[in-house]
């Protein structure tokens, strides 16, 4: 069965800071894994898809990598904002079903 | 514009009641979805439809009924069965079952009270 993880739950940085979210998964067979961000109260914002033929997908400040045979995915976000503050979601999709699994997200905190 | 309405943004049940929860899209999808959010945990299906009149329970569908009478609605139901539906519900859509990302609408918080 597969099972997602993000890594940490929770994290504070300064504004500026380049850094980097861990999506961890359990299951290779993935079709595809999305990254979401959600803003409290809210419903969720789609920020990049990555196929599992493709190795990274890029908007703007944001990076998405995909590392299948070691079941993980990064998001990094350059010249981090005060508004990218915000619960940001990995799912991924199986290749039989596509029905999407979610890790727990982690809460970013950007300090002005 | 485009996108899924989910109404209302907030939503108190009495015990033993049922209520309904609306969703509705105006993006021409096939598929749409209904999860459940508590505090801590990733989302969990509850029912997933691939296409009108047609419908599949996710992981956690005990306690909640849908219908699928028009493309563009997806109705869930929660029933007196339900025994801890206090939670954040979601709505999602996507072209068709493993096609490309979502679109997820605004949420409806339910409280039993």
């Amino acid at each position: 069965k597969q099972e997602v993880t993000q890594i940490p739950a929770a994290l504070s940085v300064p504004e500026g800071e380049n850094l980097v979210l861990n999506c961890s998964f359990t299951d290779s067979a993935i079709y595809n894994l999305q990254w979401f961000r959600q803003d409290p109260g809210k419903g969720l914002t789609s920020l990049l898809l990555i196929q599992s033929s493709q190795r990274e997908q890029t908007s703007g400040r944001l990076n998405a990598s995909l590392d299948k045979s070691s079941g993980r995915s990064t998001l990094y976000i350059a010249a981090s904002q005060p508004g990218d503050s915000a619960t940001y979601l990995c799912a991924v999709a199986g290749d039989s079903n596509y029905q999407l699994i979610w890790g727990a997200g982690t809460k970013l905190i950007i300090k002005p | 514009d485009g996108g899924i309405t989910q109404s209302p943004k907030y939503l108190f049940r009495k015990e033993g009641q049922n209520v309904t929860l609306s969703c509705e899209q105006n993006l021409n999808h096939d598929a749409m979805y209904w999860y459940r959010q508590d505090p801590g945990q990733g989302l969990r299906l509850i029912y997933y439809s691939q296409i009108v009149n047609d419908f599949q329970k996710g992981d956690i569908a005990e306690g909640y009924s849908v219908s699928r009478e028009k493309k563009e609605s997806f109705p869930l139901t929660v029933t007196s069965a339900q025994k801890n539906p206090t939670a954040f519900y979601l709505c999602a859509s996507s072209i068709g079952a493993g096609t490309g990302g979502y679109t997820f609408g605004s949420g409806t918080r339910l409280t039993v009270v």
